[in-house]
């Protein structure tokens, strides 16, 4: 059964500070890496994303952390804002199939 | 969205009723998906279709069937709904195998 773990389940934080969401695999067959970003109402939207031979990547306030070895990969929001309160999920693809973790409630307060 | 319709967006039925649910998309993706959101869970995948014609069963696929006899439209099928199929439904499209996944509104879905 694949699997992607993710914590914590709820996160909240002030504006201006540091959003954290942790993911753990365990099939080494995942190749791709993509954080998707949901509002009330919507569809998840691509976030940003990352393959395993790269260690970061960074898209203005985002940042991907990915540890190969660990089987372990975060996702890091720098100067959390208020609009950026969402539920955050980690995903994990094969050839053909999307895994998701179960997904990490963020608030931003003002 | 990506040119992803679903319809319907909400639907309320009753338990044993059929129920359909269609996918269109506009973007010409090969990949097309369904999945299911429920609190606690993520996003489970149902099944999904890799061309026309072509499907195969994702992690939660007991009591869904679905049917891809064109590029755009893909549709998923509970042949008897019941209340433990009360859920958010999502399609999905990608472009290829091993890249990104496309999302659609939703179609919130009750079971009486």
């Amino acid at each position: 059964q694949q699997q992607v773990k993710q914590s914590p389940q709820s996160l909240i934080v002030q504006k201006g500070g540091i959003s954290i969401i942790n993911c753990a695999y365990e099939n080494t067959a995942f190749d791709y890496f993509p954080w998707y970003q949901q509002f009330p109402g919507k569809g998840p939207a691509l976030l940003i994303a990352i393959r395993p031979d790269v260690s970061e990547k960074k898209e203005g306030r985002f940042t991907i952390s990915f540890n190969k070895s660990a089987k372990q990969f975060s996702l890091h929001i720098m100067d959390s804002q208020p609009g950026d309160s969402a539920t955050y999920f980690c995903a994990a693809l094969t050839s053909r199939q999307l895994t998701f973790g179960s997904g990490t409630q963020l608030t931003v307060l003002p | 969205d990506a040119g992803i319709t679903q319809s319907p967006r909400h639907k309320v039925t009753e338990t044993g009723t059929p129920v359909t649910l269609r996918c269109h998309q506009t973007e010409n993706h090969r990949y097309m998906y369904w999945y299911r959101q429920d609190p606690g869970h993520g996003l489970r995948l149902i099944h999904y279709s890799y061309g026309v014609k072509d499907t195969d069963k994702g992690e939660v696929s007991d009591g869904y069937s679905v049917s891809r006899s064109k590029t755009e439209d893909f549709l998923l099928t509970l042949e008897s709904a019941t209340s433990s199929q009360t859920s958010v439904y999502f399609c999905a499209i990608g472009r290829q195998a091993g890249t990104e996944a496309f999302f659609g509104q939703g179609t919130r879905l009750t079971v009486v």
